[in-house]
């Protein structure tokens, strides 16, 4: 059972235009939702991350929206450059203060940014 | 990549052999992972480690076996490879539990074709 279902699998956006990918998520415990960023023949590599207390984080051009109720959140990426083309992680996790604590990945959102 | 050497990088082997894939961080870093990616199904969680001799299953864990016997090296083994094992299998280490929000570091991965 995919305990963070992301969409869309794959997105194409002009230079400029804003990229957003989606993430649900049903289990209520969760309590840190990371984005993950991975270049082709790199590892994933963490970009930006929330907590369920604030609805909203800005880093540069890439911020994060949460809505709690809808237990949804999504990565949007502002003025989108060729060089954010890469496979977007989303993630959930739980246990916060538990040794055993671990990340339930998203399947990826190839992006591609058309120059 | 955050001091995470993961060996070999690439590797073909025929179905039924043995296989170990090894992962080696200089960041002392007491949490280490292993993950699989294939196309459309993301990362997985193969099998995990909290500390030398503590290790625990993923969610993908049949077929495959884990050791840590000094805090640096984590390896993977497939003990009869299947091609449904065909993947590129990830190394990550974090220095706490991800419950607490923990960043995870990844290795550049071992693409690995069983035929």
């Amino acid at each position: 059972q995919q305990q963070v279902k992301q969409s869309p699998q794959s997105l194409i956006v002009q230079k400029g235009g804003i990229s957003i990918i989606n993430c649900a998520y049903e289990n209520t415990a969760f309590d840190y939702f990371p984005w993950y960023q991975q270049f082709p023949g790199k590892g994933p590599a963490l970009l930006i991350a929330i907590r369920p207390d604030v609805s909203e984080k800005k880093e540069g051009r890439f911020t994060i929206s949460f809505n709690k109720s809808a237990k949804q959140f999504s990565l949007h990426i502002m003025d989108s450059q060729p060089g954010d083309s890469a496979t977007y992680f989303c993630a959930a996790s739980k246990d916060r203060g538990s040794t055993l604590g671990r990340l339930y990945f998203g399947r990826g959102t190839q992006l591609t940014v058309w120059p | 990549d955050a001091g995470i050497t993961q060996s070999p990088r690439h590797k073909v082997t025929e179905t039924g052999t043995p296989v170990t894939l090894r992962c080696h961080q200089t960041e002392n870093h007491r949490y280490m992972y292993w993950y699989r990616q294939d196309p459309g199904h993301g990362l997985r969680l193969i099998h995990y480690s909290y500390g030398v001799k503590d290790t625990d299953k993923g969610e993908v864990s049949d077929g495959y076996s884990v050791s840590r016997s000094k805090t640096e090296d984590f390896l993977l083994t497939l003990e009869s490879a299947t091609s449904s094992q065909t993947s590129v299998y990830f190394c990550a280490i974090s220095s706490a539990s991800l419950g607490t929000g923990e960043k995870l570091f990844f290795g550049s991965g071992t693409q690995l074709s069983v035929l």
